[in-house]
């Protein structure tokens, strides 16, 4: 299976908050990241937190790291149609130039 | 300021015939490079990547090859093309040391019929 496991798909209203969950496997993850990828584009790095740090907020970004139970997640508050993309959660230990992993994305909708 | 240029974005070619997407970065010096490979539905899979000149790991055997001939040029290649090789090709680049942080190209969609 995946090293690291997001659902696929999110579905929200304009205006409410988004919660999009991923876990991974490897307990000595140094960098956790979120990544946003608008439709027929590259991926774009909206945030990355150290692991040993619980939270990080960036305006209407909130990230939370569960380092025991190996969760992360993304919050967008006041979702906004603009937000519809896919976003990759990703983990990386530095210990290598190859080693960041990526999981497979979560499409998030936003509807009007 | 650093920059990022892949291309072609979208490709079709027919099965058999040879590939070659070419990405550069600008702005910054021996970065590390990589070619992702993204299917639908699914992750982003690492095909290469370099960490200098001629410096080329392979992380998945397959159909593929890569080259860099140039400090800041990263070359994906085929000599004969499969229909398992269509797909959103992703060139990617980082500098050690900052967080792994890699900063992608805007991706080239190969379509083999």
């Amino acid at each position: 299976g995946e090293d690291v496991e997001q659902s696929l798909f999110l579905s929200v209203r304009e205006g409410d908050s988004s919660v999009i969950n991923c876990t991974y496997t490897d307990s000595s993850s140094t960098y956790l990241y979120w990544y946003k990828q608008e439709p027929g584009a590259g991926l774009q790095l909206l945030t990355y937190i150290f692991s040993n740090m619980d939270m990080k907020q960036d305006q209407r970004l909130t990230v939370l790291l569960n380092k025991k139970d190996k969760h992360l997640s993304l919050r967008i508050a006041d979702t906004q149609t603009g937000d519809s993309a896919i976003y990759f959660c990703a983990e990386s230990m530095l210990s290598g130039n190859n080693d960041m992993r990526f999981g497979a994305g979560t499409r998030l909708t936003v509807k009007p | 300021s650093q920059t990022i240029h892949q291309w072609p974005a979208t490709l079709v070619q027919p099965v058999g015939s040879p590939l070659s997407l070419e990405c550069t970065v600008e702005g910054t010096s021996n970065p590390n490079l990589y070619w992702y490979r993204q299917a639908a539905g699914r992750g982003l899979q690492l095909l290469f990547y370099s960490i200098g000149i001629d410096q080329i790991s392979s992380e998945v055997p397959q159909n593929l090859s890569a080259s860099r001939p140039q400090d800041r040029q990263f070359i994906l290649s085929s000599k004969k093309l499969l229909l398992s090789d269509s797909g959103f090709y992703l060139c990617a680049w980082s500098v050690s040391g900052r967080a792994n942080v890699l900063t992608f190209g805007a991706g080239s969609r190969l379509t083999v019929l």
